[in-house]
């Protein structure tokens, strides 16, 4: 059965540092694999999608990467910003059907 | 473009009571996904239809049903409900397996 762990559960930074979040998966047999933002009460934006075939992607300040051998995938985030505050979720998808979450990542970026 | 929306946005329902949530996809998307998140936890899959039919379902008990309709729009249907089916109720919509969009969820609270 596919577990997906985050870690850290919660990280206050300064702003403007850089910053990775982490993300864990126990079967590597994925079809991809999704970050979310999610701010309080709120539905979940996408950020990125990394295909099993790919190694990393990138939208702006965030960099998703995927090792798919080793189960982990990081989600970067340089330069953060107060407007960055939310928690953060990982899901893998194995069969192009349902996503399997994370608990999240609750990340508060001070000014 | 609208994207994926979801009512109605709050709700408070007793025990035993029935509740039907509706879901209207992103334009152009075939598929719509329901997930139940309950505070401080992530997402977890309830079913996914696809052509009207149900494709896949999670760890979900009957009293939990759905339906798509001709225009791809979905509800969710929860009968005799219980506290513990307090939650955010999340709509996904892709178009077949693709990337996952998400409304802002129905806030169910059950007394």
């Amino acid at each position: 059965k596919q577990e997906v762990t985050q870690i850290p559960a919660a990280l206050s930074v300064p702003e403007g540092e850089n910053l990775v979040l982490n993300c864990s998966f126990t079967d590597s047999a994925i079809y991809n694999l999704q970050w979310f933002r999610q701010d309080p009460g709120k539905g979940l934006t996408s950020l990125l999608l990394i295909q099993s075939s790919q190694r990393e992607q990138t939208s702006g300040r965030l960099n998703a990467s995927l090792d798919k051998s080793s189960g982990r995938s990081t989600l970067y985030i340089a330069a953060s910003q107060p407007g960055d505050s939310a928690t953060y979720l990982c899901a893998v998808d194995q069969a192009g059907t349902a996503l399997i979450f994370g608990k999240g990542t609750t990340l508060s970026v001070s000014s | 473009d609208a994207g994926v929306t979801q009512s109605p946005t709050h709700l408070i329902k007793t025990r035993g009571q029935q509740v039907t949530l509706r879901c209207s996809p992103k334009s152009g998307h075939d598929t719509v996904s329901w997930y139940q998140q309950a505070l401080g936890q992530g997402p977890q899959f309830i079913f996914q239809y696809y052509e009207e039919e149900e494709r896949q379902r999670g760890n979900f008990p009957d009293r939990f049903s759905g339906h798509q309709f001709p225009n791809y729009s979905s509800e969710l249907n929860v009968n005799a409900l219980l506290l513990g089916d307090s939650a955010l109720y999340l709509c996904a919509s892709s178009l077949a397996i693709g990337e996952l969009f998400f409304g802002e969820g129905s806030r169910l609270t059950v007394l």
